[in-house]
């Protein structure tokens, strides 16, 4: 019952370094989020995908990239790390416009 | 735009005695609510929402929350903390007119002490 899995759960880069962070859903969910959660500031939303071959921009998208490659993936780029960027990154999905489901979370520092 | 308010970033209570986190919102609309817990090195799991039917709402693991329109408040309380429920909680509000735009509290930190 693996729900939303997410890859890597640890990762440091160097600052100008780019990777991509993957997440995949096996629940048939139609929407798919990322956000990241810093200390004393909740999650926010990064980038979402209401269903199969759209995206928009969440609170905070600048210096990232998604792409959703089909129903079960979406995926999170840094194409330039900034140490900025340092964080935890929670993958979610879910049906309708709820979000309910959530990985363990990727956490990503940049030097 | 809504907002949410969570008043204590940190909670300590006794095992078995009652527990109370309490949160505030802002919502133009008729907002969606809900709590998440989240264990350390964890994702977020759904305690319970609330979604314009019942005010009080049951959750998971023996928690609640009442929605108090005229005091825009939905605090989460338990009767009886147990150590198992130390843990971070988000307050989270989404208007659903405003699309999928949710916005989550700051966090309360629960300790229980033995």
């Amino acid at each position: 019952n693996a729900g939303v899995t997410q890859t890597p759960k640890f990762q440091v880069l160097k600052t100008g370094q780019s990777m991509t962070l993957q997440c995949a859903q096996d629940m048939n969910h139609n929407s798919m989020y990322w956000y990241r959660q810093d200390p004393g500031m909740g999650l926010r939303l990064i980038y979402y995908s209401a269903s199969e071959g759209t995206t928009d921009k969440g609170e905070v998208p600048n210096g990232y990239n998604v792409s959703r490659l089909n129903k079960r993936e979406f995926s999170l780029r840094l194409e330039s790390a900034a140490p900025s960027q340092t964080s935890v990154y929670f993958c979610a999905s879910s049906e309708k416009v709820q979000p309910q489901h959530f990985g363990d979370g990727t956490r990503l520092s940049i030097l | 735009a809504q907002s949410v308010t969570q008043l204590d970033s940190h909670v300590s209570v006794s095992e078995g005695t009652p527990v109370l986190l309490r949160c505030n919102y802002s919502s133009s609309y008729s907002p969606s609510l809900f709590w998440y817990v989240q264990h350390p090195n964890k994702g977020l799991q759904l305690l319970l929402k609330y979604t314009s039917a019942a005010t009080l709402v049951k959750g998971i693991n023996g928690f609640e929350a009442e929605f108090k329109k005229s005091e825009t408040s939905f605090h989460l309380t338990k009767p009886s903390a147990h150590m198992s429920d130390a843990a971070e909680y988000f307050c989270v509000v989404s208007e659903e007119n405003y699309g999928q735009n949710f916005v989550f509290g700051p966090g309360t930190r629960l300790s229980v002490l033995p």
